[in-house]
């Protein structure tokens, strides 16, 4: 399983766009690229997911350059309700692959 | 349609006693498994199942036991409980070829 590196926390105020980058060096072939957050108290709650170049919904972006070593996780005009932690994790999408979890980011959003 | 369902949310537990989480689904998704979060720490993977009848081991199986009779359940069972298994415990699911895991609220266990 590919491991991956983020930063441990970020700050940042309301109404800001967030990037958190994840650097995956030695992501596979058939890895792809998945973004959870977490609340306290609660479960982690899947974000968005990609395998290559921009994918973009109505919560997020995530960014995949060419060699796919690294992504980054584009949270627009983030609010206070976006205080979280935020994983990376770098998998085989289909079958029944498993998760790593690492440490992730905790995003603190101030007013 | 409830999604993933755990229970209890809490307990706590005296060492040497046994007890059972619960999870449930109702999504008829194939893939289940369990999850200990810790302090500061990420989740760790327990042990998972890729079908009824069907669990292997995850990264720190040792002193649970699982079992997959059904697809809708995949209950956690402690054989003898330890301080050392004070955690949060997730349990997760996903349909095979979709995006991204289910997760439950998370049963927060304390063992005394």
């Amino acid at each position: 399983l590919a491991k991956t590196t983020q930063p441990i926390s970020m700050d940042s105020y309301e109404g800001q766009e967030v990037n958190i980058t994840c650097s995956h060096n030695n992501i596979a072939t058939n890895d792809y690229i998945t973004w959870y957050q977490q609340f306290p108290s609660q479960g982690p709650r899947f974000i968005i997911q990609g395998y290559k170049t921009k994918v973009t919904n109505e919560v997020a972006s995530l960014f995949i350059p060419a060699d796919r070593k690294s992504s980054t996780l584009s949270l627009p005009r983030v609010s206070l309700s976006d205080t979280a932690v935020y994983y990376c994790l770098v998998g085989e999408e289909s079958g029944y692959s498993t998760l790593t979890f690492g440490k992730g980011t905790m995003l603190l959003v101030s007013p | 349609n409830a999604g993933v369902t755990q229970t209890p949310k809490f307990q706590v537990l005296k060492t040497g006693q046994s007890m059972t989480l619960q999870c449930a689904q109702d999504m008829n998704h194939e893939y289940m498994s369990w999850y200990r979060q810790d302090p500061g720490m990420g989740l760790r993977l327990i042990h998972y199942s890729v079908g009824a009848g069907i669990t292997d081991q995850g990264e720190v199986p040792n002193g649970y036991n699982v079992s997959r009779s059904t697809t809708e359940d995949f209950p956690l069972r402690l054989l003898s409980a330890a301080p050392s298994q004070t955690s949060v415990y997730f349990c997760a699911s996903r349909r095979t070829g979709a995006h991204g895991y289910t997760f439950g609220s998370g049963t927060r266990l304390t063992v005394v």
